[in-house]
């Protein structure tokens, strides 16, 4: 079967780091996403993971270990406009098709 | 640069009603295109999905149905809604030899 498992809430605080994790199980991996969604908006495109290591794109940081089926967002000096839901998607190989599949996002809170 | 266009941005309709949601996409040819629903606190499911004009493929068994009857243009449509389809509806599309999937803003359903 296909399962993607991220934690539903996390709170942190203003200028910390977070890391929040996914696990996943595909048929056939092709690729980690992870996308920034804030309330009552459409899903923004944060990073893209094929092989196995860190991808860092200014405060924020993806790793994945295909091995494990594992990935983690890392988001450095913490600001209140990342107060947001995360969502991790693994793609299928599909040949053209492209499909991802998504967890049900990890609410961030971000406090003073 | 890809733009997704999706209208309306808000639509409340009575049960039985039908429905057309329309994405149009600016930037890139031949794009693969996507339709997600996403209910109110849960994940994104992947609806039907597009290679091609006239090419529909459909993920899950539901009274929708999708077309694509232009290279940029992928239609979502219904006969007859129900309470059950109330939903922020997303367009999604991939361009040729890239990764990353990208939203339009999204259209909020509500079926009363």
């Amino acid at each position: 079967g296909q399962n993607i498992d991220q934690p539903t809430e996390m709170t942190a605080t203003e200028g910390a780091i977070v890391q929040i994790n996914c696990t996943y199980q595909t048929s056939g991996f092709n690729g980690l996403f992870w996308y920034q969604q804030h309330a009552g908006e459409a899903p923004t495109f944060l990073s893209y993971n094929v092989l196995d290591g860190l991808e860092e794109k200014g405060r924020f940081s993806s790793f994945l270990s295909r091995s494990k089926g594992y990935s983690y967002l890392l988001l450095k000096e913490l600001q209140m406009k990342d107060s947001a839901s995360y969502l991790c998607a693994a793609r299928n190989y599909g040949g053209a098709t492209n499909k991802l599949i998504f967890g049900t996002g990890t609410l961030l809170a971000v406090q003073p | 640069s890809q733009t997704i266009h999706q209208w309306p941005a808000t639509l409340v309709q009575p049960v039985g009603s039908p429905l057309s949601l329309e994405c149009t996409v600016e930037g890139t040819s031949n794009p693969n295109l996507y339709w997600y629903r996403q209910a109110a606190g849960r994940g994104l499911q992947l609806l039907f999905y597009s290679v091609g004009i006239g090419q529909i493929s459909s993920e899950v068994p539901q009274n929708l149905s999708a077309s694509r009857p232009q290279d940029r243009q992928f239609i979502l449509s219904s006969k007859k809604l129900l309470l059950s389809d109330s939903g922020f509806y997303l367009c999604a599309q991939v361009a040729p030899g890239h990764n990353e999937q990208f939203f339009g803003p999204g259209t909020r359903l509500t079926v009363l």
